[in-house]
């Protein structure tokens, strides 16, 4: 059924500061990593992404982390400009379980003038 | 541009009705799978396929039924829609082991 996502993390962030998201996932055999961000009415749109062999990856003002010691990764976002305003999901993949990605909880980035 | 389309963006039906949300995608993907999603949750795999007659049930149990007769589309259907199953439902497709391409969903109430 529907609920309000009133449980949904939110980080508020000055435009031109930098913003990190973070995020744990649970399975240690997990292989592939991505982050997504999803704007209100549209469906979840790809950003980065890092493979397990790697611990960090960058791409236009976006750098993820990975540290499988603690099963913990980050999106770290430059310069956060208010087209960044958005919710954005971490999901991991298991290519060994089928290529099914599962999804973490998402975080609101509200970016303020 | 995404090159996954999923119809009706929008769809409010009475209880008891039998529907079907449409995703075609262009990119010739061999994976396709349903995403359920209410505003601002994490998104739960319901349904997911890896080719033509292949068809699977994900982690999230539902009541919808899908098809795959086509390597292109993917529909899912509802056979009697209930309050219950108003949500967000998002198609994808993936190739190989690369991330997934979202369509922009269809948002389903069920009054």
């Amino acid at each position: 059924g529907e609920s309000v996502g009133l449980h949904l993390p939110t980080l508020s962030v000055q435009e031109g500061d930098n913003s990190i998201i973070n995020c744990a996932y649970s399975n240690s055999a997990s292989d592939y990593f991505i982050w997504y961000k999803q704007e209100s009415g549209k469906g979840p749109q790809f950003i980065i992404d890092i493979r397990s062999n790697m611990d960090k990856r960058q791409g236009q003002r976006v750098t993820v982390l990975l540290n499988k010691t603690v099963k913990h990764l980050s999106l770290q976002i430059a310069a956060t400009q208010p087209g960044d305003s958005a919710v954005y999901f971490c999901a991991e993949n298991i290519a060994a379980a089928g290529n099914k990605l599962t999804f973490g909880g998402g975080t609101r980035v509200l970016v303020k003038p | 541009e995404a090159d996954i389309y999923q119809t009706p963006r929008y769809l409010v039906i009475g209880t008891g009705k039998k529907i079907t949300l449409e995703c075609s995608q262009t990119m010739g993907h061999d994976k396709m799978y349903w995403y359920q999603q209410d505003p601002g949750m994490e998104l739960h795999l319901i349904h997911y396929s890896y080719g033509v007659n292949s068809t699977e049930k994900g982690d999230l149990s539902s009541e919808s039924t899908v098809s795959r007769i086509r390597t292109e589309h993917f529909p899912l259907t509802l056979e009697s829609a209930r309050p219950s199953h108003t949500s967000q439902y998002l198609c994808a497709s993936m190739n190989r082991g690369d991330g997934y391409t979202f369509g922009s969903g269809t948002r389903l109430t069920v009054v």
